[in-house]
């Protein structure tokens, strides 16, 4: 079944505790996202990844890293968590149509974060 | 900042009426993208609309792009209990790798 998976999907943490979110799919997707929602603010992107080793800041990276070593995977990363980083959090992944253009995203079922 | 805007922000209606939803967007877009969110969960993908496109319809959704309005609509006509959810416009930008979304408009279906 094509899928996009994100582990875990519900996480407590305390305030510096690194964390690691991971996501992977499994339709060979070259684009990868990382979302934040918030009530009221709708989804906002964190970070993208065009291909393996090509990532790129989206409106709201400050406090997050990732990584795009293999085509499927993409983590996730929180080297010091804070408070207003509590948000779910959804990964998607889409193939590039020609010119690599946005197509459809698939996304995760949502990682739910709790920093205390 | 966000490049999509939903309105209304939410909306009741009676099972069998059409719901009406409408996106603005700031700067030029590569496509427009309409996604369902059931609360709390994934985003499911509705339809996809290119910038040289003006209407699109799949089953009972009908989405119109006027580029220079920089508006789209998404209409659900004979709305089900089941079309309860969220929906969300997304766009492309910043050459065409980023994606914004919107804000949102809440659904519900009154049965």
């Amino acid at each position: 079944e094509a899928q996009v998976t994100q582990n875990p999907r519900y996480l407590i943490t305390v305030t510096g505790k690194k964390l690691t979110v991971t996501c992977s799919q499994n339709m060979n997707h070259e684009y990868m996202s990382w979302y934040r929602q918030d009530p009221g603010l709708g989804l906002r992107q964190i970070y993208y990844s065009m291909n393996v080793e090509v990532t790129d800041k989206g409106d709201v990276p400050e406090g997050y890293k990732v990584s795009r070593k293999e085509k499927r995977n993409f983590p996730l990363i929180l080297e010091s968590p804070s408070p207003n980083q509590t948000s779910l959090y959804f990964c998607a992944s889409s193939p590039l149509g020609s010119g690599e253009r946005q197509e459809t995203q698939y996304f995760g079922p949502g990682t739910r974060l709790l920093v205390l | 900042s966000q490049q999509g805007e939903e309105d209304p922000q939410a909306l009741s209606i009676q099972e069998g009426e059409n719901a009406t939803m409408n996106c603005s967007y700031k700067t030029s877009i590569n496509n427009l993208q309409w996604y369902r969110q059931n609360s709390g969960r994934g985003l499911v993908h509705l339809i996809l609309i290119r910038s040289n496109e003006r209407e699109k319809h799949s089953g009972r959704l009908r989405v119109t792009l006027d580029t220079s309005k920089k508006s789209s609509s998404l209409l659900i006509t004979a709305s089900r209990a089941a079309d309860t959810a969220s929906y969300f416009c997304a766009t492309d930008s910043g050459g065409y790798q980023k994606v914004t979304f919107g804000t949102g408009t809440k659904l519900q279906v009154i049965p």
